[in-house]
């Protein structure tokens, strides 16, 4: 079945410390975002791609950084200048035309 | 620059009544709206989008949304709710410019549909 996976399903993030979160999908979207959800908050953009090897900030890319060397992939590093990383993390495709996002079923980070 | 707005944190209304679920939005040009369900712990899934045509667009599950373009709204509704209706709902408004931006979304903040039986 063609789909978007992440992992893992929750984090737990010493301070000071990097984590990485996977995203992966086989649905041969070009388009791929991260967000973040925070309580009473929605979902805030951290970054985006269009293009492997290619990704632009979004809102709150501060703290944080991905990479797209594959069109499948894209990761998300969560560093220590993130000083308040307790979050949902959500991750999603979507194809060139105006469809709909398909999202992972995301990664609950908390730190410790 | 894009936004949406969901004005009410929740709502909830009784199994078999008919349901609303409000959204503004803001943009610079035509308007690429999209409705999401969140149930507890998952991602986001795919309800209903408006891109263009007919204002009133149907989507998955029996729900409908209505685009007013006067009104800059784009409503979520269906007719007869059901209990397993209860969760998160998203207003989204998608950048329509792929080859600069991706297609990005902004998303409102959310509004918790309860169903009570």
């Amino acid at each position: 079945d063609g789909g978007i996976t992440q992992s893992p399903k929750y984090l737990f993030r010493k301070e000071g410390q990097n984590v990485t979160l996977s995203c992966e999908q086989n649905l041969n979207h070009d388009a791929m975002y991260w967000y973040r959800q925070d309580p009473g908050q929605g979902l805030r953009l951290i970054y985006y791609s269009q293009i492997v090897n290619d990704f632009q900030k979004g809102d709150i890319a501060e703290g944080y950084s991905v990479s797209r060397e594959k069109k499948e992939s894209f990761p998300l590093t969560v560093t220590s200048a993130q000083k308040n990383p307790t979050a949902f993390y959500l991750c999603a495709s979507s194809p060139k035309d105006n469809y709909g996002y398909t999202f992972g079923s995301g990664t609950r980070l908390t730190v410790v | 620059a894009q936004s949406v707005a969901q004005p009410e944190d929740q709502v909830n209304v009784a199994e078999g009544n008919p349901l609303t679920v409000k959204c503004t939005y803001s943009v610079s040009g035509n308007p690429y709206l999209f409705w999401y369900v969140q149930y507890p712990n998952r991602g986001l899934q795919f309800l209903l989008k408006y891109i263009t045509g007919d204002n009133l667009v149907k989507g998955s599950y029996g729900f409908e949304a209505e685009f007013n373009k006067s009104q800059t709204s784009f409503h979520l509704k269906k007719p007869s709710a059901l209990v397993s209706d209860s969760a998160l709902y998203f207003c989204a408004v998608r950048d329509p410019f792929f080859n600069t931006n991706a297609g990005k979304s902004t998303f409102g903040d959310g509004t918790t549909l309860t169903v009570k039986p």
